[in-house]
């Protein structure tokens, strides 16, 4: 079975552009969640989204923004792209909704350095 | 808020020694507790978890044990090996209601040498 997909591996982009990451959940999972890594953050939760609709955000602005279509595959959208916007982009999919009762899996990121 | 602490890393053991990564929380009602682990340049992987108070988890020869007195749920390893090199973080969500919010720790580095 193949494993959580996310496109591209890495993205260059500069100030105040804005960029599109794509997620590819493990077929069946129906419930997609976007974290945020940074070395002086840590690991900050983004949003959720299961069956299409976000069910969970996190402390992010409005220029984060996200999707999930109905193959469950999800993208995330970052506008007006700031310095501090540099992180691995990490998604997860699990099969049901909650976490305590089935295990997220995560892809290997999406590498995005702001210029 | 949530909040989960970790010990600062890195964290430099010979192989075979003994490991202990503690890791504390501040939450409310009962969280479920993960321990996850992230090899260089890969995701995140679910090593253990522990879902109520007194729950033992255990995984790869990693065990922690979910301690509500204490609010802890410090991972232990009776013996390391160099493939066990990695980032390893503390995480925890509400049982109910909080999906797949997870709010984790800073992660603490691990180096086994020879």
């Amino acid at each position: 079975k193949a494993g959580v997909t996310q496109t591209p591996r890495y993205l260059i982009k500069t100030r105040g552009q804005q960029v599109t990451l794509s997620c590819s959940p493990i077929s069946g999972h129906r419930s997609v969640s976007w974290y945020q890594q940074t070395p002086g953050q840590g690991l900050q939760f983004l949003f959720e989204y299961f069956s299409e609709t976000q069910r969970n955000k996190g402390n992010f602005p409005g220029r984060f923004s996200g999707r999930q279509f109905s193959n469950s595959r999800s993208e995330m959208n970052v506008s007006t792209l700031e310095l501090g916007d540099s992180a691995l982009y990490l998604c997860a999919s699990s099969l049901q909704g909650s976490s305590y009762n089935s295990p997220l899996h995560f892809g290997n990121g999406t590498r995005l350095t702001v210029t | 808020g949530d909040s989960v602490t970790q010990m600062e890393g890195p964290v430099t053991l010979s192989e075979e020694a003994f490991l202990t990564i503690n890791c504390t929380y501040t939450a409310t009602g009962y969280p479920s507790l993960f321990w996850y682990v992230q090899y260089p340049g890969e995701g995140l992987q679910l090593l253990l978890k522990a879902t109520k108070a007194d729950d033992k988890g255990s995984n790869k020869g990693f065990e922690a044990t979910y301690r509500k007195e204490t609010t802890s749920f410090h991972l232990e390893k009776g013996s390391v090996q160099v493939s066990d090199s990695a980032v390893y973080f503390c995480a925890l969500v509400h049982s109910t209601g909080g999906g797949n919010k997870l709010t984790f720790g800073t992660g603490t580095q691990l180096k086994v040498e020879l």
